[in-house]
């Protein structure tokens, strides 16, 4: 499975865009990048998933470079409520090995007024 | 909408204890998993299931966990002896993954154990 790096932690304001980086140098071909979101006391949530390019749906936007070394999970406009820890993974969906998912330590996101 | 259920949502137990977490997915989805979450770090397969067969446990400690889903459908996670070390959250999740397909898991609330 492709080992994922992203920031521990970043703080930003109400109102503004987050773009938060995962590296995954080692991402093979059959790998696809997911994001997922985690509040406190709670089990993880989908955010987006993407092969390559740019997917976007009603809450992020996921940009993927052409090298698919890396990729960057847009949430757009925050608010004190996406507060959350943000984890990036990758996995196979097409033979099966995204069928298991290995978390990271994720990035903390914290939102201020 | 759906969701995937876990019960009990706090356990308090005393080391050396047996414990036992249930877990019911949503329905149809033939892919369970359990999850075990030590505070501040991110969720560790522990057990992973494809209908009633176990498909990978290879995180599972064998000598004090153990893990069931025999009608392939609601599925038990025991723990015995417990150990102060197992103090975690135990996740429960399910998915309706099939090859090519977006692998959205479905998590439930968790189970929050504390070994004393």
């Amino acid at each position: 499975l492709a080992k994922t790096t992203q920031p521990i932690s970043m703080d930003s304001y109400e109102g503004q865009e987050v773009n938060i980086t995962c590296s995954h140098n080692n991402i093979a071909t059959n790998d696809y990048i997911t994001w997922y979101q985690q509040f406190p006391s709670q089990g993880p949530r989908f955010i987006i998933q993407g092969y390559k390019t740019k997917v976007t749906n009603e809450v992020a936007s996921l940009f993927i470079p052409a090298d698919r070394k890396s990729s960057t999970l847009s949430l757009p406009r925050v608010s004190l409520s996406d507060t959350a820890v943000y984890y990036c993974l990758v996995g196979d969906m097409i033979t099966g090995g995204g069928n298991k998912l290995t978390f990271g330590t994720g990035t903390q996101l914290k939102v201020e007024l | 909408e759906a969701e995937v259920a876990q019960s009990p949502r706090y356990k308090i137990t005393e080391k050396s204890q047996a414990v036992a977490f249930w877990c019911d997915p949503i329905s149809g989805h033939a892919t369970l998993y359990w999850y075990r979450q030590i505070l501040g770090q991110g969720p560790e397969l522990l057990v992973q299931f494809q209908d009633e067969s176990v498909v990978d446990d290879s995180q599972l400690p064998k000598d004090r966990f153990s893990a069931e889903r025999l009608k392939g459908v609601d599925s038990t996670l025991k723990i015995q002896p417990a150990e102060l070390g197992d103090s975690a959250m135990y996740l429960c999740a399910s998915s309706l993954w099939t090859s090519g397909s977006s692998n959205e898991q479905f998590f439930g609330p968790g189970t929050r154990l504390t070994v004393l």
